[in-house]
């Protein structure tokens, strides 16, 4: 199996701007998770798919943050206006039903200046 | 809710020496499963054990090893012999166990392992 892989790595963005990120989940994988780490803290869930339905949303996820998973298959998060404190690395995972451990992608580093 | 808790922000050892990572959880939940992950510096999280909550044997794969106590609320990792390879961010997480929910992770804050030549 190929693993989780996340697209881009690195993003570097303006105040105000719009950004994106693409998650594709390992293939058999249904379920579907986004999670933001910033610097000497673990991960903090942000959202959960089941297939394509977005079944989950953290507080932490503003107005200003979207994700979908069309299909049940990819994921994108896009986060409007940002802010510096959006600044952080966003992490995927995906599971398969009936096995709780979850696989992360390499992460998208963002930095928002 | 639930929150796990790693007071160890960093250990430094030297090598072949053995170590134990703490992991202290709270949850309300009777059922539920615990993991450690490791995060070395590339950033990549790699899935390293779950343990479910009503299995309290303890596991060892190769020079690592877990002990879960329930009666303590705990899932210790020990490194025997440890090599500079070893050398990265450990979590400790917890999930709830509902097929009918989401069983997000919650993470601990880390512990930074260092292992000296």
């Amino acid at each position: 199996d190929t693993g989780v892989s996340q697209d881009p790595r690195h993003k570097i963005t303006k105040r105000g701007q719009n950004v994106t990120f693409r998650c594709d989940p390992i293939s058999e994988h249904n379920r579907l998770y986004w999670y933001r780490q910033t610097l000497g803290q673990g991960p903090e869930f942000l959202t959960y798919f089941q297939n394509e339905a977005q079944l989950e949303k953290s507080r932490l996820l503003s107005d200003r943050f979207s994700a979908e998973r069309p299909k049940g298959s990819f994921s994108t998060l896009e986060i409007q206006r940002t802010e510096q404190g959006d600044s952080a690395m966003y992490l995927c995972a995906s599971r398969k039903d009936g096995y709780y451990e979850q696989y992360f992608g390499p992460g998208t580093r963002l930095t928002v200046t | 809710a639930q929150k796990v808790t790693q007071a160890q922000t960093e250990i430094s050892v030297v090598e072949k020496e053995d170590v134990t990572l703490d992991c202290v959880y709270e949850t309300r939940d009777t059922t539920y499963y615990l993991f450690w992950y490791k995060q070395p510096p590339s950033g990549e999280l790699v899935f390293l054990i779950r343990r479910n909550s009503f299995d309290e044997q303890n596991e060892i794969s190769g020079r690592y090893s877990w002990n879960f106590q329930k009666s303590t609320s705990s899932f210790n990792f020990t490194i025997t012999a440890s090599q500079v390879v070893d050398s990265a961010v450990y979590f400790c997480a917890l999930s709830e166990a509902r097929e009918t929910s989401g069983s997000r992770l919650t993470f601990g804050e880390g512990t930074q392992l260092t292992v000296n030549p």
